[in-house]
């Protein structure tokens, strides 16, 4: 089955720093890579999502890398802030939709 | 649109006891996956459902079981509960397989189970 493994599972930065987070699957055949942010009480929220036919993809502050051939794709924070604290989830679909193992980001004032 | 909504948002059992939590879907989806979330386990896979039909299943015990009905709602059965049980759990609902149909996968807010 899929394997997906996420890193690091901590991370904490300074307002304005940005953030990466990393993971690698296992799956050739997965094609679409989301990320969630967790938020204190509530379930996961989708925030950016990629799909196989690019490398690349921004939405304001957030954006996310993929690498086929390498089988990893990474989330990047930049000019962090606050409301950014919360626990990020990356996930790729095989037979199941899985997700790796959480990223707690802290920004500190 | 309305988004995940389950039910109810917290409850408090004793060991021994079953539960039923709730499910439903966003208007239109047709696919509800369940998942059990502990600190520092992650998003543990339990189970998925499309169509009524059970179409995947992660490695809990038996007594961890669900049922999809004819408009898309979902529900989940932990019977004989355990304290290891207390948990938080989500359910996500997609218009198809997520896991095969790349779709976007929308969470609710979670039925957050203490086991007494």
């Amino acid at each position: 089955g899929e394997n997906v493994e996420q890193h690091p599972s901590t991370l904490s930065v300074q307002e304005g720093d940005s953030a990466v987070i990393k993971c690698t699957y296992s799956d050739s055949a997965s094609n679409y890579f989301p990320w969630y942010k967790q938020e204190l009480g509530k379930g996961p929220q989708l925030i950016i999502d990629i799909r196989s036919n690019v490398g690349e993809k921004k939405d304001q502050r957030i954006a996310v890398t993929l690498n086929k051939t390498a089988k990893h794709f990474s989330l990047h924070i930049t000019e962090t802030q606050p409301e950014d604290s919360a626990v990020y989830f990356c996930a790729a679909p095989s037979s199941k939709l899985t997700f790796g193992t959480g990223t707690r980001l802290q920004v500190t004032l | 649109k309305a988004g995940v909504t389950q039910t109810p948002r917290y409850l408090i059992k004793t060991r021994g006891q079953q539960v039923t939590l709730s499910c439903s879907p966003i208007s239109g989806h047709r696919s509800v996956s369940w998942y059990q979330q502990t600190p520092g386990q992650g998003l543990q896979f339990l189970f998925e459902y499309f169509s009524e039909t059970q179409r995947n299943k992660g490695n809990f015990p038996g007594r961890f079981s669900g049922r999809q009905f004819s408009n898309s709602r979902s529900e989940m059965n932990v019977s004989t509960l355990e304290l290891g049980d207390s948990a938080l759990y989500l359910c996500a609902s997609s218009l198809e397989l997520p896991g095969l149909a790349n779709t976007e996968a929308f969470f609710g807010q979670g039925t957050r189970l203490t086991v007494v």
